[in-house]
């Protein structure tokens, strides 16, 4: 069964706006982290933004927020006043506890953001 | 400049080559992980080492075949591939295997094409 799930093979945002990339998940482990990773085309995976299960806040770094809906488990990435360098890949990972996935990173298969000038 | 640092970035092999790729990470990290990044996929794990012991193989083909000779290092070695092995085969790191919050730092990747 898909454990994480991204349904936005492409987007594309004007320059300055904001953007959402939905992400959601499916997990009976009480414990787990969601994770966002950007993925410019050099190839490297850019880490950006984690948002633990019990946290109670939703998670924001700079121009990052993690619109987490736990009930709906669903973990949206927001991007707000977006630049043209923001255009990549983007992937939702989870990763469970040890005991049962073996706390192992798992990767939705992506959303591709073009960011318009 | 990324933590963990991934040679070749570009490897063009024929199906009867061997190769290997090198993954070194000078972070600290206990655990090490090989990922394959094929097109309009999610990322695959394939390996993970922690402590320089394997704890994990995703039912990957021997033709992949993994070493990590201490927990800076871990290696890649590749024969006999085919075509659909080409990809952008990916190396991180983490603090432990199965910490808490604690994310992966990646490389920048070794994109593999199978001639």
């Amino acid at each position: 069964a898909q454990k994480i799930t991204q349904t936005q093979p492409g987007m594309f945002v004007q320059e300055k706006e904001a953007v959402t990339l939905d992400c959601t998940y499916d997990t009976s482990d009480p414990s787990y982290g969601l994770f966002w990773y950007k993925q410019p085309s050099s190839g490297e995976m850019i880490f950006l933004i984690y948002q633990g299960s019990y946290d109670q806040q939703n998670a924001t770094e700079g121009r990052y927020s993690l619109n987490f809906q736990k009930a709906r488990k669903s973990a949206n990435l927001v991007i707000s006043a977006s630049q043209l360098g923001d255009s990549a890949m983007y992937f939702c990972a989870m990763r469970e506890a040890w005991r049962n996935q073996g706390g192992k990173l798992i990767f939705g298969q992506g959303t591709e953001l073009s960011v318009k000038p | 400049e990324t933590g963990v640092t991934q040679t070749p970035r570009h490897l063009v092999m024929g199906m009867t080559n061997k190769k290997s790729l090198k993954c070194e990470q000078h972070l600290g990290h206990n655990a090490m992980y090989w990922y394959k990044q094929s097109a309009k996929k999610p990322l695959e794990l394939m390996f993970v080492y922690s402590l320089e012991e394997r704890v994990e193989n995703n039912s990957v083909p021997s033709r992949f075949s993994p070493e990590c000779p201490n927990s800076s290092h871990l290696f890649l070695h590749l024969h006999t591939l085919q075509p659909e092995d080409s990809a952008l085969y990916l190396c991180a790191s983490s603090q432990e295997v199965g910490s808490g919050e604690g994310g992966y730092t990646f490389g920048s990747g070794t994109r593999l094409t199978v001639v």
